[in-house]
């Protein structure tokens, strides 16, 4: 069975400080991974994903995730924070070793900049 | 192009009530997935569908259904509506069905069963 943990409900981090949102994952096959960033009352935005390939992936709005095999992380980060970075953070996991497999959802990281 | 768009945005029914809620897709996008999202339960995964055929289905009971035409809109429907139905439902397309590809969602509805 696969499963997704973030094992922080929040995180705070100064303006201009660097961020880190944790993600962990297990998976039986290969693991495929996302970040999502929800706004209030707005849909899931795509922000990165990891298929295969280099670890570190750049995404979008300056982020970048880093895929650690041996610690099956896949945390979220940005070198310096904007207030509008501001919102709920979610990380998902698929098996990429079954074409059937379900998207599962971390429970989410509320994000809050502060100025 | 234009996003995924979901109708309606708000809804309010009462138990025991059905309700079927709408997806479009991005254009040219034939793949649609459908999500739960509760405080409780947190972002849970619907269904999916691929050329009106439904690929996989999460673990919810038989009064959650939904169907995809062969314009690559999607509906859900929910029957015998419960309190615990209230929920935001998030509608996901992508290009081709298939884990690899990005999902992008849309703004969502919001079902609150009174």
């Amino acid at each position: 069975a696969q499963s997704v943990a973030q094992p922080e409900d929040q995180v705070n981090v100064a303006e201009g400080n660097p961020l880190t949102v944790k993600c962990t994952y297990s998976v039986s096959g290969n693991p495929y991974l996302f970040w999502y960033v929800q706004y209030p009352n707005r849909g899931l935005q795509f922000l990165l994903k990891y298929i295969t390939g280099d670890n570190l992936v750049k995404g979008s709005y300056g982020f970048e995730a880093e895929f650690n095999k041996s610690q099956t992380s896949f945390h979220l980060k940005k070198p310096s924070a904007l207030v509008s970075d501001s919102a709920l953070y979610f990380c998902a996991v698929r098996d990429g070793g079954s074409s059937a497999s379900k998207i599962i959802f971390g429970s989410g990281t509320r994000l809050s900049i502060r100025p | 192009k234009a996003g995924v768009t979901q109708t309606p945005r708000y809804l309010i029914k009462t138990r025991g009530q059905q309700v079927t809620l709408s997806c479009s897709p991005i254009s040219g996008h034939r793949s649609v997935s459908w999500y739960q999202q509760t405080p409780g339960q947190g972002l849970q995964f619907l269904f999916e569908y691929f050329s009106e055929t439904q690929r996989n289905k999460g673990n919810f009971p038989g009064r959650f259904s939904g169907r995809q035409f062969s314009n690559s809109r999607s509906e859900m429907n929910v029957s015998t509506l419960e309190l615990g139905d209230s929920a935001l439902y998030l509608c996901a397309s992508s290009s081709v069905a298939g884990y690899r590809e990005t999902q992008y969602f849309g703004p969502g509805t919001r079902l609150l069963v009174l």
